[in-house]
């Protein structure tokens, strides 16, 4: 059973397009985060959310819009692509509050802008 | 906020031998540090964590220490077996409220057998 998932694995795209990442958990945990790791590896947070709140928004391009339509679910929508996108985007989870502070990560989704 | 440093950026190491990673933070209000491994084409997956009240942890073949004073902390593995290479990332949070987690930037462990 995959606890943390990822649609699509890998999106190619051209530069000025719209696209969107969706990340599902079944952990039953109340938080979800976006993380983007870039070429050299630098993994970075961008988004989280808990119990449907947005709470943590790094400086990010309002060109991504977070979007979480239960405590299951966070989507990733990025407007007007740009190379500089390109990237690893992760989604993870965690229970805050709880005895274990675990972040648990999904796969990945590779997207790649030409 | 907070930074988080790590050192070094790859390392090779022959099957066997012992391996360091050390990184440092700069937030004092930091009092959870965990470590990740990611393998090849996967997404980072926990393996040790220590939180600020504990100055060391092991967990068979992985071991953590942390120094609250320096604010350095660093993950050894020892007997190194090939299936422990992999991208290892240490970071730093405060888990008294959401957790925002700063991660470093990576090492690159391989392992020759």
């Amino acid at each position: 059973d995959t606890a943390v998932s990822q649609t699509p694995k890998y999106l190619v795209t051209q530069m000025g397009n719209d696209k969107s990442i969706k990340c599902e958990q079944n952990l039953g945990h109340d938080t979800m985060y976006w993380y983007k790791q870039d070429s050299k590896k630098f993994l970075k947070i961008m988004f989280s959310y808990n119990n449907k709140e947005l709470i943590i928004n790094e400086t990010v391009p309002n060109r991504f819009s977070p979007k979480s339509p239960d405590k299951a679910h966070l989507n990733l929508h990025i407007n007007s692509l740009e190379l500089g996108d390109s990237a690893v985007y992760f989604c993870a989870s965690s229970q805050v509050g709880g005895s274990k502070y675990e972040q648990y990560f999904g796969p990945g989704t590779r997207l790649t802008v030409t | 906020g907070e930074n988080v440093e790590q050192h070094p950026s790859t390392l090779s190491v022959q099957e066997g031998d012992s391996a360091v990673i050390k990184c440092t933070y700069s937030d004092s209000a930091s009092n959870y540090f965990p470590w990740y491994k990611q393998e090849l084409g996967k997404g980072p997956q926990l393996i040790i964590d220590i939180r600020s009240n504990v100055g060391e942890k092991k967990d068979q073949r992985i071991a953590v220490t942390l120094n609250k004073t320096a604010k350095h902390f660093s993950l050894h593995i020892t007997e190194t077996q090939p299936e422990d290479s992999a991208v290892y990332f240490c970071a730093a949070s405060n888990s008294g409220g959401y957790q925002k987690v700063t991660f470093g930037t990576g090492t690159k462990l391989q392992v020759i057998p």
